[in-house]
């Protein structure tokens, strides 16, 4: 499968844990993006990366919230001390640059108990 | 700001019927806009793309159809079927990353 892959696909966690996500974008992809979608509404832009340079982050992404791609390849979310408002699925796209479709992954299921 | 918005939430065809799924914009600088078809449980797919030097686009079973004078998008699928059931969502963005709407649910009744 040669698409954008997210892992884990679902998370449980406890309030005040932190979790980790992994997306690995298309292959030769430089631009790399994180959303976030709550039941019934579109996805909300989080952050993206053009290679390994974090170039936009949205309101939305509190300090609790840091994204990375070391490599320019696969890029990390972590969630610090998680509260029940951060369960939501996390979604990642990825696109050949500007003025190219961006690809989603099938996305990681996050809930906070 | 700029917003991205659908005019209806809710969309039931017959199977075979077509569909037509209206999106709103209102920065007029938005450029390139792309349509998604998400599953339930799954990420939006990417359907069809255009651009803003272009008033309609075709791909297999559906046609993108842009008006910039008033500011408007829609995603047209022939003959729908079963399958394309789901939430579509229409998504704008070259330079910025995609700006997203709540999307309509299309049902298709058998």
């Amino acid at each position: 499968d040669t698409g954008v892959s997210q892992d884990p696909r679902h998370k449980i966690t406890k309030r005040g844990q932190n979790v980790t996500f992994r997306c690995d974008p298309i292959s030769e992809h430089n631009r790399l993006y994180w959303y976030r979608q709550t039941l019934g509404q579109g996805p909300e832009f989080l952050t993206y990366f053009q290679n390994e340079a974090q170039l936009e982050k949205s309101r939305l992404l509190s300090d609790r919230f840091s994204a990375e791609r070391p490599k320019g390849s696969f890029s990390t979310l972590e969630i610090q001390r998680t509260e029940q408002g951060d369960s939501a699925m996390y979604l990642c796209a990825s696109s050949l640059g500007v003025g190219t479709g961006a690809f989603f992954g099938q996305g990681t299921r996050l809930t906070v108990v | 700001g700029e917003s991205v918005g659908l005019h209806l939430p809710t969309l039931s065809v017959q199977e075979g019927d077509n569909s037509i799924i209206n999106c709103a914009y209102s920065n007029s600088a938005s450029d390139y806009f792309i349509w998604y078809k998400q599953e339930s449980g799954k990420g939006p797919q990417f359907i069809i793309d255009i651009r803003s030097n272009m008033d309609k686009r075709q791909g297999q079973r559906v046609t993108v159809l842009l008006n910039k004078t008033v500011k408007h998008l829609s995603l047209q699928i022939a003959a729908t079927q079963p399958g394309d059931s789901a939430v579509y969502f229409c998504a704008e963005g070259l330079n910025t990353p995609l700006v997203f709407g709540k999307g309509t649910r299309l049902s298709v009744i058998a």
